[in-house]
């Protein structure tokens, strides 16, 4: 069976300031990996998705993770954030249906 | 092009009655998956449909909840005697059908139960 942890329910920062939304996952298998992004009173949309090859995935929006196989980790990170990041950000997993995480929500804040 | 559409925007029922939710998908993907997404279970998977492959049923929470697809597009999920713990926004994706191709979802469909 598959899961994923988001370490942090929230995550406040202020603007122009760097984030880490952390993930961690488990699975018997390989799976790929994403990150959904949730706007206020929007639908779910893909950020990025680590399928193979180079660990460092860049995104929409500036956004980068890295997928680490031995610490079965998925960061996401952004060097510089916007008011207009402000969302809540889900981590998944998949071997066909998404298996998500609890999400993170990130408040930027002027 | 059209993305995922989900209908009704928002659907208000009393209890023990039965609703129907409707999602159109992206024209040409042959996946569709119902989701969940409530205050207390987060983002949970319902239901996976494949081409002309039975359906993925794993996540239904019990047997008062049912899917169809026809024609390989339009899909409806009932939920029938509709109970308080149902109220959720229901979260209907599509995608090209191998599980690397991302999921696009619609904007869902919010249920609350009275």
């Amino acid at each position: 069976a598959q899961s994923v942890t988001q370490l942090d329910s929230q995550v406040p920062v202020f603007e122009e300031a760097p984030v880490e939304l952390r993930c961690n996952y488990s699975s018997s298998v390989s799976v790929y990996l994403f990150w959904y992004v949730q706007y206020p009173n929007q639908g779910l949309q893909l950020l990025l998705k680590y399928l193979s090859g180079s660990t460092l995935v860049k995104g929409i929006n500036g956004f980068e993770a890295e997928f680490n196989k031995s610490q079965t980790s998925f960061h996401l990170r952004k060097p510089s954030v916007h008011i207009s990041d402000t969302a809540e950000y889900f981590c998944a997993v998949t071997t066909q249906k998404l298996i998500f995480g609890a999400g993170t929500r990130l408040a930027v804040h002027p | 092009g059209a993305g995922v559409s989900q209908s009704p925007s928002n659907k208000v029922t009393e209890k023990g009655k039965d609703v129907e939710l409707r999602c159109d998908p992206i024209s040409g993907h042959t996946a569709l998956y119902w989701y969940r997404q409530s205050l207390g279970q987060g983002l949970e998977f319902l239901i996976y449909f494949q081409g002309n492959s039975a359906p993925d049923k794993s996540g239904l929470p019990s047997d008062r909840f049912s899917a169809e697809r026809t024609g390989g597009s339009v899909s409806t999920l009932t939920i029938q005697r509709t109970q308080q713990e149902d109220s959720a926004v229901y979260l209907c994706a599509s995608s090209l059908g191998t599980s690397a191709d991302t999921q696009y979802f619609g904007p869902g469909t919010r249920l609350t139960v009275l």
